[in-house]
Formats: C-alpha cells, sequence, structure tokens
C-alpha cells in the first residue's frame, strides 16, 4: 500500500505570502494519479489539482502542482484569505485510493 | 450542473447496518467510477470503496473489506453502500465522488455528505 505523508502539519503564514505544501509517496507513483484538494470546515473536499499538475475547473491560477515519482508539491503563489484551509493529496490508484493526512495552512 | 446528494445516515447500535444512497445528475452517469470517502470527526479523508462505470467491478479499503458492499443502481442514477456489522470507528462523515475523465485522475465532484454514527 501506498502511503502518502504531508508536509508541514501546519503551516502559518500571512495573505500575500507563498505557500508550499509538500507530499511524500512511500513508493514512485504515476503522476497521473496524484491530486491535490482543498478543505473548509463543514465543507466537503474541492479538487485542486490532478494529474499533478493540471488545474480543475474554476481553480485560480495562483495553485499550481508539481513533481514527479515520490515527490509532490501545491504551490500557492500568493495567499488570500479564503486560501486558509486545509489541504490533502491524494493517489488516485486503479484499485485503492489513499490520502495523506493533511497540511492544515493557518493565517499568521 | 453536476450534483451528488447522498442520503441514508444516521444513528445506528454496534452490529448494525445502514444503507446509504448517492444521487447524482448532470452527467453520463454509467460512464463514470465513483467512490465513498468518509471523514471521522476531527480527522482526515479516508477512502472507502471505488465502484467503476459499469458497476462490474468493486474495490474496497482492508478497512470494510466483507462488511461494506458498493453498487450502483443506472435506472436511477445512484450509487449505494450498504454498510453491515458497524463499528464505533465507522462513525464518520460519508461523501460520494465521482472521478475525472480520461487519464489523470481525480475527484471533482463531492457530495454534500452524510452522517453515520456508531453509538449504543
Amino acid at each position: 500500500e501506498i502511503v502518502l505523508t504531508q508536509s508541514p502539519g501546519t503551516l502559518s503564514l500571512s495573505p500575500g505570502e507563498r505557500a508550499t505544501l509538500s507530499c511524500r509517496a512511500s513508493q514512485s507513483v504515476s503522476s497521473s494519479f496524484l491530486a491535490w484538494y482543498q478543505q473548509k470546515p463543514g465543507q466537503a473536499p474541492r479538487l485542486l489539482i490532478y494529474g499533478a499538475s493540471n488545474r480543475a475547473t474554476g481553480i485560480p491560477d495562483r495553485f499550481s502542482g508539481s513533481g514527479s515519482g515520490t515527490d509532490f508539491t501545491l504551490t500557492i503563489s500568493r495567499l488570500e484569505p479564503e486560501d486558509f484551509a486545509v489541504y490533502y493529496c491524494q493517489n488516485y490508484g486503479m484499485s485503492r485510493i489513499t490520502f495523506g493526512q493533511g497540511t492544515r495552512l493557518e493565517i499568521k | 450542473e453536476v450534483q451528488l446528494l447522498e442520503s441514508g445516515g444516521g444513528l445506528v447500535q454496534p452490529g448494525g447496518s445502514l444503507r446509504l444512497s448517492c444521487a447524482a445528475s448532470g452527467f453520463t452517469f454509467s460512464s463514470y467510477s465513483m467512490s465513498w470517502v468518509r471523514q471521522a470527526p476531527g480527522k482526515g479523508l479516508e477512502w472507502v470503496s471505488s465502484i467503476d462505470g459499469s458497476g462490474s467491478v468493486t474495490f474496497y479499503a482492508d478497512s470494510v473489506e466483507g462488511r461494506f458492499t458498493i453498487s450502483r443502481d443506472h435506472s436511477k442514477n445512484t450509487v449505494l453502500l450498504q454498510l453491515n456489522s458497524l463499528r464505533a470507528d465507522d462513525t464518520a462523515v460519508y461523501y460520494c465522488a465521482k472521478r475525472t475523465q480520461g487519464a489523470a485522475a481525480g475527484s471533482d465532484c463531492w457530495g454534500q455528505g452524510t452522517l453515520v454514527t456508531v453509538s449504543s
């Protein structure tokens, strides 16, 4: 089973700053299967990035994804107040889906 | 507009059963794999089960294998999750989610979730 480890657990930044979130896989994963989600309290997750670097419909271009193999990154170029939330990476495997434990992005 | 609407959650005693439904609209239902993902109170996301577009191929997390059954009703555009032998650690909000189209995978539409509470 592929384990995804996200770091840091909590990231404290100010609006306007750049956020870099990491997702490391226990073994190599296909970039096609790596996705990122944003979740706010009381809401369902929202797809941000799929296929490691493709922005989902309606996602602002300040969100970008990169990486391959075992190391993937979600970058938010300039934080807006609405970006403070929990972020999850996901490996959407052929027969099994796994999530990272999440990174909480909080206002500093 | 693509929409998913879950129902069927509630309070159930340990060892009991529930059936969750996810009504889909706004897309060609049989063309997409669907999944159930749950989230225990204050915890992260946990994949539960997936089913392919035809309904003939299913996958389960180890934690629910043999207790939960996923299926789909094409006449009603609905995905079902039968939960049996429920345990306290099955308590969670259960979301259904639709897979993206094409090789690059993700879940691009989620329902609002339905809460399952297992307690005596």
